[in-house]
């Protein structure tokens, strides 16, 4: 089966730029999840779909960042503008439930200078 | 908010050596996972434990689960440069079906 796709791969930007995310989970998986790794530390969960519904956004910074699934499928995450501390990667994954195992994307490496 | 340590944060050792990594909360966790990261990669699941005292074999590496549930270990046979990664554990708590993950071993095997 075709993996979590991501896209793209890395993105550079400067501060107070908009900047977008796009992942494509794994056909049939239901739940939706975006997660923030920095350097060297584990994920931490930005945001959790399950189909279009947003069930979990309590770490979002909702200031600057948005995340929409329309449609149950594919997502993308955004964030205006951008920061400094932003720099970090951008990981999607899907699970067929919620408490599935987690299927990841290879991210998206951001850079704001 | 739950916080899952690990421990050591880095660890580099040579090829042949055995070595344990840890996973600690305060926090009963209904489940517990290990993943395996590499460079420019996603975390790949390796196993789910979800009995107290569970433990669970896969090839050379060895994964407990804490009586308790609270706490886990990753025990690795005769390490391969191969298993080079960021070895990172992550909790489920009851219905809140919310994984935590925890701060991550980075671990070196060299030649």
């Amino acid at each position: 089966e075709a993996g979590v796709v991501q896209s793209p791969r890395y993105k550079i930007i400067e501060k107070k730029q908009p900047v977008a995310f796009w992942c494509n989970p794994i056909s049939g998986h239901n739940t939706l999840y975006w997660y923030l790794q920095n350097l060297g530390q584990g994920p931490e969960l930005l945001i959790r779909y399950e189909n279009e519904e947003a069930v979990d956004d309590s770490q979002l910074p909702k200031d600057r960042f948005s995340a929409e699934r329309l449609k149950g499928v594919d997502s993308t995450l955004k964030i205006q503008p951008a920061e400094l501390g932003d720099s970090a990667v951008y990981l999607c994954a899907s699970s067929l439930g919620a408490d599935s195992p987690l299927h990841f994307g290879n991210g998206t490496r951001l850079t704001v200078t | 908010t739950q916080l899952l340590e690990q421990s050591p944060q880095f660890l580099s050792i040579q090829e042949g050596e055995n070595l344990t990594v840890y996973c600690n909360s305060s926090s009963v966790f209904s489940s517990l996972q290990w993943y395996r990261q590499e460079p420019g990669e996603g975390p790949v699941l390796l196993v789910t434990v979800v009995t107290g005292g569970e433990v669970k074999k896969l090839k050379r590496l060895t994964f407990q689960f804490g009586d308790a549930r609270k706490d886990s270990s990753l025990h690795i046979t005769a390490a391969q440069p191969g298993d080079t990664g960021l070895y990172l554990c992550a909790g489920r708590t009851g219905t809140a079906s919310k994984l935590t993950f925890g701060t991550g071993t980075r671990l070196q095997v060299t030649l």
